[in-house]
């Protein structure tokens, strides 16, 4: 399997552009995550859905901040507008969920790293 | 709340010396603890697990074992690499549910 695949993996945009970053799960996984990496807050888990519905979603910081699964092989999240302080690494997961056994083990894509200036 | 404290980096060893990262925990029942590993540049992996109480996980020479009346998962190795040089997270997660809640990462810096 080619794991979790992440894109782009780097992005560079302006302060108020809209910035769309994409998620391929593995397939066959059910559940599905995003989380965000920075120097200050560590990882945070933004939001994360099952079988394509929105499970949690009380990380995401605002309303600027969108995600969707339209179906199971692929996510989006989307920043719009974009705010300097959006900087960060985007990681997104997937796991059996509880399928996979008593415990969930998660497998992260390789990240996008956004530069909002 | 459930949550995880790791102990603050970086860590800097010289190559063979013995390395532990303090973790513990705060969570109601009985979690599932891991250690996951994130090299320069790229995503988390899995370094181990455990699921419930004195388990111990092992993986690449690390272990760590499940200890409920400390709370804690600390990850130890006898003789660290440079190749070992990366940020730990040490996490947790609830049988029924599945999301994972991190501590703040330890970076280990090994120089040969």
């Amino acid at each position: 399997d080619a794991g979790v695949i992440q894109s782009p993996r780097h992005e560079v945009t302006e302060m108020g552009q809209e910035v769309t970053l994409r998620c391929k799960p593995i397939s066959g996984h059910d559940y599905l995550f995003w989380y965000r990496q920075t120097m200050m807050r560590g990882l945070e888990l933004l939001i994360y859905f099952n079988n394509n519905v929105p499970i949690d979603d009380s990380g995401m910081p605002e309303d600027r901040f969108s995600a969707k699964m339209p179906n199971a092989s692929f996510s989006t999240l989307k920043i719009q507008p974009s705010e300097p302080r959006d900087s960060a690494v985007y990681f997104c997961a997937s796991s059996l969920g509880l399928r996979g056994g008593s415990y969930n083990e998660q497998f992260f894509g390789p990240g996008t790293r956004l530069t909002v200036l | 709340g459930n949550s995880v404290t790791q102990m603050e980096g970086p860590v800097t060893l010289s190559e063979e010396a013995f390395l532990t990262i303090n973790c513990t925990y705060t969570a109601t029942g009985y979690p599932s603890l891991f250690w996951y590993v994130q090299y320069p540049g790229e995503g988390l992996q899995l370094l181990l697990k455990a699921t419930k109480a004195d388990d111990k996980g092992s993986n690449k020479g690390f272990e760590a074992t499940y200890r409920k009346e400390t709370t804690s998962f600390h990850l130890e190795k006898g003789s660290v690499q440079v190749s070992d040089s990366a940020v730990y997270f040490c996490a947790l997660t609830h049988r029924r549910g599945t999301a994972l809640i991190f501590g703040k990462g330890t970076t280990l810096s090994v120089s040969s």
